[in-house]
């Protein structure tokens, strides 16, 4: 059945301090990764990728770390601001019966910046 | 400006009716997608669609029905055989399979059976 009312991890940040949110994925044959940033009552927003072939990755004060060996994704944000404030998603992607990609989130990590 | 649009953004609805959540996108994109979000759980796939007249179940897809009559149009119907529908829906499109890049969501719509 349905798990109800579960409580998301939540990481509370320092505005200023840098953020690292970190990710376990289950199959070893995703190719490619994503990270989604949801604010309160919004879809998720894309933040940033990362495809099986590469260890690192960096945007705007953004960056995605991929370990395969111990298959774990992270994303650091530097110098966190108040409007990081949101729930953290990533989400890799698996490909169907049908050969076609399809993408699985993870559960999402809470982010609170506190002044 | 290109995007995608859900609505309504805030549904209630007596147990034992269906209702239909509208997603539109102008973004010209091939694959659409329905999610489902439960506090505390990430996103799970009801159904996908990647071309017109096309569209397969996702993991949760029981208790639902969808059509892609047009390429810009995915609506979703929650139907009564869906046991517990109260929850927040997401409607998403990509240019084409997951593997070539990201899906843009909607802002999402509110269904809450009373």
């Amino acid at each position: 059945g349905e798990s109800v009312g579960l409580h998301l991890p939540t990481l509370s940040v320092q505005e200023g301090d840098n953020s690292i949110i970190n990710c376990a994925y289950s199959n070893s044959a995703s190719d490619y990764f994503i990270w989604y940033k949801q604010e309160s009552g919004k879809g998720p927003q894309f933040i940033i990728d990362i495809r099986s072939n590469m260890d690192k990755r960096q945007g705007q004060r953004v960056t995605v770390l991929l370990n395969k060996t111990v298959k774990h994704l992270s994303l650091q944000i530097a110098a966190t601001q108040p409007g990081d404030s949101a729930v953290y998603f990533c989400a890799e992607i698996r490909m169907t019966t049908d050969s076609w990609g399809k993408l699985q989130f993870g559960a999402g990590t809470q982010v609170v910046v506190t002044p | 400006d290109g995007g995608i649009t859900q609505s309504p953004k805030y549904l209630f609805r007596k147990e034992g009716q269906n209702v239909t959540l509208s997603c539109e996108q102008n973004l010209n994109h091939d694959a659409m997608y329905w999610y489902r979000q439960d506090p505390g759980q990430g996103l799970r796939l009801i159904y996908y669609s990647q071309i017109v007249n096309d569209f397969q179940k996702g993991d949760i897809a029981e208790g639902y029905s969808v059509s892609r009559e047009k390429k810009e149009s995915f609506p979703l119907t929650v139907t009564s055989a869906q046991k517990n529908p109260t929850a927040f829906y997401l409607c998403a499109s990509s240019i084409g399979t997951g593997l070539t890049g990201e899906l843009f969501f909607g802002e999402g719509s509110r269904l809450t059976v009373l």
